[in-house]
């Protein structure tokens, strides 16, 4: 299976302040047919399922902020939030969907400084 | 409006069984790839079973935790998805969520459950 390893487990930002969180993937999931990275990321509020905001590692799923925004691709991945707002504090991960094992980075926590 | 609903968790003693059930409102059920990804209490997510659609055999896969264990299982005229829980162990305490994907559409799990809580204790 491919392993994904988020960085940091946890940081604290101040309100409007920006956030970067970072993902890696064990093995490339860039596919070579469509020249796509099948890569996504998954807000989580607590007591709430998770919610997709990024697929193919930059496309911005239907209502979600245009603060959020996702770039990389191969291996390396980033998710920023540019102005972190005080409903931005969740818990965010990243999942390749490149083979038919998906896998779940173990989550990052975003919290207010 | 997309919904998913799942039944079925409670508690239940070690060894013994449970069936869940996902039903999904507001979409052509059939045409979509169901779900099962759970989460225990205080740790992250892991994808515990898929079904395909009929158009894609309607395969199955299981993580390597339950293979043996669950099946899940679905009826497209109910618009349900199931999953099949024997054998359970302590570690298999989590809520459970359901969740759809479109094959081929480079969109993943863009719906989910509420999710249903399964504690498994003595």
């Amino acid at each position: 299976d491919i392993v994904m390893t988020q960085s940091p487990d946890s940081l604290a930002v101040s309100l409007g302040e920006r956030a970067t969180i970072n993902c890696k993937s064990s093995q490339s999931v860039l596919s070579s047919s469509n020249n796509k990275n099948y890569l996504a990321w998954y807000q989580q509020k607590p007591g709430q399922p998770p919610n997709l905001l990024i697929y193919w590692a930059s496309t911005r799923e239907s209502g979600v902020p245009d603060r959020f925004s996702g770039s990389g691709s191969g291996t390396d991945f980033t998710l920023t939030i540019s102005s972190l707002q005080a409903e931005d504090v969740a818990v965010y991960y990243c999942q390749q969907y490149y083979n038919s094992a998906w896998t779940f980075g173990q989550g990052t926590k975003v919290e207010l400084k | 409006e997309v919904q998913l609903v799942e039944s079925g968790g409670g508690l239940v003693q070690p060894g013994q069984s449970l069936r869940l059930s996902c039903t999904g409102f507001g979409f052509t059920f059939g045409d979509f790839g169901m779900s099962w990804v759970r989460q225990a209490p205080g740790k992250g997510l892991e994808r515990v079973a898929i079904i395909r659609s009929k158009a894609y055999g309607g395969t199955t896969e299981y993580a390597a935790s339950v293979k043996g264990r669950f099946a899940i299982s679905r009826d497209d005229s109910k618009s349900i998805a199931y999953l099949q829980m024997n054998s359970l162990k302590i570690e298999d305490t989590a809520v459970y969520y359901c969740t759809r994907w479109i094959h081929n559409s480079g969109i993943p799990y863009d719906y989910w459950g509420q999710g249903t809580l399964v504690t498994v204790s003595s």
